[in-house]
Parts: structure tokens; sequence; C-alpha cells
């Protein structure tokens, strides 16, 4: 039970922002949105994750509708290495933190 | 950040051995460490939950005595795959939680191929 829904691919010119959009319509209120990739043949890289904030660090950003369904993962000048699966996960906190992965969006960055 | 590690990286081995994957949190100290399974073009599925110090908690329709997994110490889970058979070859990939509970970091993976 991944409790989130994205596209199944997506394509990006390189130098472009990259906008991944994540459904998270069923979260509750004290549930985080964890963002990771996975670069083929390499475990999951961690991105960023927000509650409630929109959050940025120095690989993204995460934007956080007010009402929390859903949220968009920024990569504001994407390269061709940021080709990858990317993870929107909501952290399941009434099973042990466990962290279910959904099918994910992959993303390719076009040259 | 912090660093998990997975040996070994690839291994390949006979049907009916059993092969033993280790997972080492580097620079932090695990509680729990998860171990995931990925069939290519699919996406990780869960298989147990790693509780140092106490048995493990498997996902529905995982063989617990197929998959077995230690976690004697804060920093270390093993997985060990009894008698492989090729169904079983996979992308196997651990990941650690932070004692703080709040961060997840994952290994590198480690390829099984059975023949």
């Amino acid at each position: 039970d991944a409790k989130t829904t994205q596209p199944t691919s997506m394509d990006c010119a390189e130098g472009r922002a990259a906008n991944l959009p994540c459904n998270h319509s069923t979260i509750s209120g004290n549930e985080y949105v964890y963002w990771y990739r996975q670069i083929h043949s390499q475990g999951p890289q961690y991105i960023i994750h927000g509650l409630k904030n929109n959050e940025t660090n120095e690989m993204a950003s995460l934007i956080i509708t007010e009402d929390r369904k859903s949220s968009t993962l920024i990569l504001p000048h994407a390269t061709l290495r940021d080709t990858a699966v990317y993870y929107c996960i909501v952290r399941v906190v009434d099973t042990g933190n466990q962290f279910y992965f959904g099918t994910g969006t992959s993303l390719t960055v076009i040259p | 950040g912090a660093v998990v590690s997975q040996h070994p990286s690839w291994v390949i081995c006979k049907s009916g051995t059993s092969v033993k994957i280790e997972c080492r949190s580097l620079d932090f100290q695990a509680t729990t460490m998860f171990w995931y399974r990925q069939f290519p073009k699919q996406s990780l599925m869960l298989m147990a939950t790693s509780n140092e110090g106490s048995k493990a908690t498997y996902e529905q329709g995982v063989e617990k005595d197929k998959f077995l997994i230690n976690h004697a110490s804060l920093t270390l889970s093993t997985l060990t795959v009894t008698s492989a058979h090729p169904e079983d070859s996979s992308f196997y990939i651990c990941s650690a939680r932070d004692q703080g509970g709040t961060s997840r970091y994952f290994g590198p993976g480690t390829r099984l191929l059975v023949l």
C-alpha cells in the first residue's frame, strides 16, 4: 500500500526545471512526504522531505499544497545525471516506520 | 551524509546454495534496518524489517525460513538467502534508520544471480 500516485514517466530538457508531481490524498496529519531517486542499478538516494512547509536544499525544492494532498519535487536545472526513477513516499508512522515504494516516475533528461 | 554499505555488491551462485548479504551502517547506529528486493523494471518491494536484538518482521508473502535475517549489532544486519533458486535472482537493497527515526539511508544494493 504505497499511498502515493505518480506519473509513470516524464521528459525534461537539460537545463530546464523538472517538476515531478505526486498525489497523496489520504495522507495523515503527522505523515511526512519523502522523495528519493534511483539511478539505474544503484540504491535509492535521499533527496528531500517535508511535513507542511515548502523545503529547499542543494538538490531540489519540495512544494506541498496547503491541504497536503499533493506535492511537487522541483529540480531547478536538470542535468543528464538527473535521469533516474523518482519515488514519492509517505511515511507510514503507524506501521513501524516502514517505507513502501510506489512505481515512481522515470525522468529522462534530454540533451 | 550517513553511509550504508552492502557486501557483496555482486554474487553469482549455483542453485541450492545459500548466500549471505551484509548491510552495515558506517557512521551511525541503526536500531532498525529494512530489506528490499527489486526485480528488473519494477519498484522496490519491502521484504522485512529487522530490529537489533530481536526477530525480524516479514512482509506478507515473504518466507521467513528462506530469507533469514540477523541483526546482531547496531551497525550490521545480514540477509541469508537459503537454498537459492533462479527465481531468487534479484537486486537486494538494505536500508537503515537512524536512531532519531526520521531519516532513511539506503545501501548500494547487491545483485544476486542464481544459476
